[in-house]
C-alpha cells in the first residue's frame, strides 16, 4: 500500500514569514497526526484529527500554528508568522480509527518536512 | 498528562552483544507502547509494540517487556548488528491517542 505522503520535503524561510505543509495519509486511515521533531528530540504531537474533527490540539501554539483536514483526508499545517524556534522536522502520521479493525493504533509516518527558519 | 522518560541517551555495544533500552511512563491509563527506530534523516519506523494485556512480546532479535505495576517497559535487542545503529524512541498512549515519545536513545553498534 502507498505510504503517507508529505510536501514539501524541505523549506527555508525568513522569520516572520508564513509557511504551509501538506499531508496525504494512507488511504482508509481516519486518524491523522502532526508532530514536531526538533533536532535531538523525540516527536511531539501538535494535533490529532479523527476524520475532519480535532481530537487533541493541546500542544499546538494556536497563536501562530493552524491546521485543517477538510473532507477527512488531506491535511495542511500552517505557521504564521514563523519564529527561529520553529526550525524542526514536521512529521505527519496516520492510523486506522477504533472502528477500523486491524492494527488500529499503529501509526505510520511520512518522510517529514524539514523547516529551517533564518 | 503523560510523561515518558527514556534511558540511556546513548548506548555503545560491540557487534553481537545485547542492547537494552528502558522507559518509564507516568499515566497508569496508558495501554499501548510502541518502539520506533529512526535512522539519520529518515522517518520513524515501528519495530515492535506491546499492549497492556501482555507482559512480553518477541520478534526475532527484538523483544519488549512491560511491567504495568512499576510503569516501565524495555526494549531488548540481541545479537546486535551494525545496521541496528540508529536512534530508538519509546512511546506511550491510550489506544494510540496522544502518543507521547521519550527523548530517544542513540545506539551505536561497533564492528
Amino acid at each position: 500500500e502507498a505510504g503517507v505522503a508529505q510536501s514539501p520535503r524541505y523549506k527555508i524561510i525568513e522569520k516572520r514569514q508564513s509557511v504551509a505543509f501538506w499531508c496525504n495519509p494512507i488511504s482508509g486511515h481516519a486518524t491523522l497526526y502532526w508532530y514536531q521533531q526538533i533536532l535531538g528530540q523525540g516527536p511531539k504531537l501538535l494535533i490529532q484529527f479523527q476524520n475532519n474533527g480535532v481530537v487533541d490540539d493541546s500542544q499546538l501554539p494556536k497563536d501562530r500554528f493552524s491546521a485543517e483536514r477538510l473532507k477527512g483526508v488531506d491535511s495542511t499545517l500552517k505557521i504564521q508568522p514563523a519564529k527561529l524556534e520553529d526550525s524542526a522536522v514536521y512529521l505527519c502520521a496516520s492510523s486506522y480509527d477504533a472502528g477500523g479493525g486491524g492494527r488500529w493504533d499503529e501509526q505510520f509516518f511520512g518522510p517529514g518536512t524539514r523547516l529551517t527558519v533564518l | 498528562g503523560e510523561n515518558v522518560e527514556q534511558h540511556p541517551s546513548t548506548l555503545s555495544v560491540q557487534e553481537g552483544d545485547s542492547a537494552v533500552i528502558k522507559c518509564t511512563y507516568s499515566d497508569s491509563a496508558s495501554n499501548y507502547f510502541p518502539w520506533y527506530k529512526q535512522e539519520l534523516g529518515k522517518r520513524p519506523q515501528l519495530i515492535i509494540d506491546i499492549r497492556s494485556n501482555v507482559g512480553e512480546k518477541k520478534d526475532q532479535r527484538i523483544a519488549v517487556t512491560l511491567n504495568k505495576t512499576a510503569k516501565h517497559f524495555s526494549l531488548h535487542i540481541t545479537e546486535t548488528q551494525p545496521e541496528d545503529s540508529a536512534v530508538y524512541f519509546c512511546a506511550a498512549s491510550i489506544y494510540g491517542n496522544k502518543l507521547v515519545f521519550g527523548a530517544g536513545t542513540i545506539l551505536r553498534v561497533k564492528s
